[in-house]
């Protein structure tokens, strides 16, 4: 079964430092890789997604994520942080081929940035 | 171009009391679902549409039932709520499984 494990429930970062939010995934083949970002009281908006073709990823707000095989993580950064981007952070996971599993969600880390 | 509409954003039962949640989709997405979030549990799925006319349980799907009325529209019930039901319910949709997932802005709902 994929698994996903986002270490730190909590990040403070001071504005303008760099941001690191750590991911691994636990499946038998490379899978589909996502991060999403919940902004207080709304939705899940997607950040990046890597589905086999590059390894760093870029996604929206200056976020990126680069994919380790060796590593099995997916650990996503930005190189200086913006008040705006307080908010919870979500790793996700969905196998390639198919089968009865979905897209598996960690358990998200809290950034908190400190002015 | 709405993304994806939930209805209502706020609700709150009496245990026992039954309830539809409503979700649609305007982007003409195959796949359709619905989670749960829950403090320190991340996201739960609910139930699952692949593409119209069929549904398949996710991993917490006891106590809900759905219906994918058409590839537009998915609705989650609770035919007799509990209070461990009080959470934030989220729908979302997707093309595929190797696309992105869109959210709706969710149901908060309790039940007392």
């Amino acid at each position: 079964a994929q698994s996903v494990t986002q270490l730190g429930s909590h990040v403070s970062v001071s504005e303008g430092a760099l941001v690191l939010l750590r991911c691994n995934y636990s499946s038998s083949v490379p899978p589909y890789l996502f991060w999403y970002v919940q902004y207080p009281n709304q939705g899940l908006q997607l950040l990046l997604k890597y589905t086999s073709a590059a390894t760093l990823v870029k996604g929206i707000n200056g976020f990126e994520a680069e994919f380790k095989k060796s590593e099995t993580s997916f650990h996503l950064t930005k190189p200086s942080a913006h008040m705006s981007d307080a908010a919870e952070y979500f790793c996700a996971v969905s196998p390639v081929f198919f089968g009865n599993e979905k897209l598996t969600f960690g358990t998200g880390t809290r950034l908190t940035i400190i002015p | 171009n709405a993304g994806v509409t939930q209805t209502p954003k706020f609700q709150v039962l009496k245990t026992g009391q039954s309830m539809t949640l409503q979700c649609a989709q305007d982007m003409n997405h195959n796949s359709m679902y619905w989670y749960r979030q829950d403090p320190g549990m991340g996201l739960r799925l609910i139930y699952y549409s692949a593409s119209e006319g069929t549904t398949d349980k996710g991993e917490v799907p006891n106590g809900y039932n759905v219906s994918r009325l058409n590839k537009r529209e998915f609705s989650l019930r609770l035919e007799s709520a509990a209070p461990s039901q009080t959470s934030v319910y989220f729908c979302a949709s997707s093309q595929d499984r190797s696309s992105a997932q869109y959210f709706g802005p969710g149901t908060r709902l309790t039940v007392l």
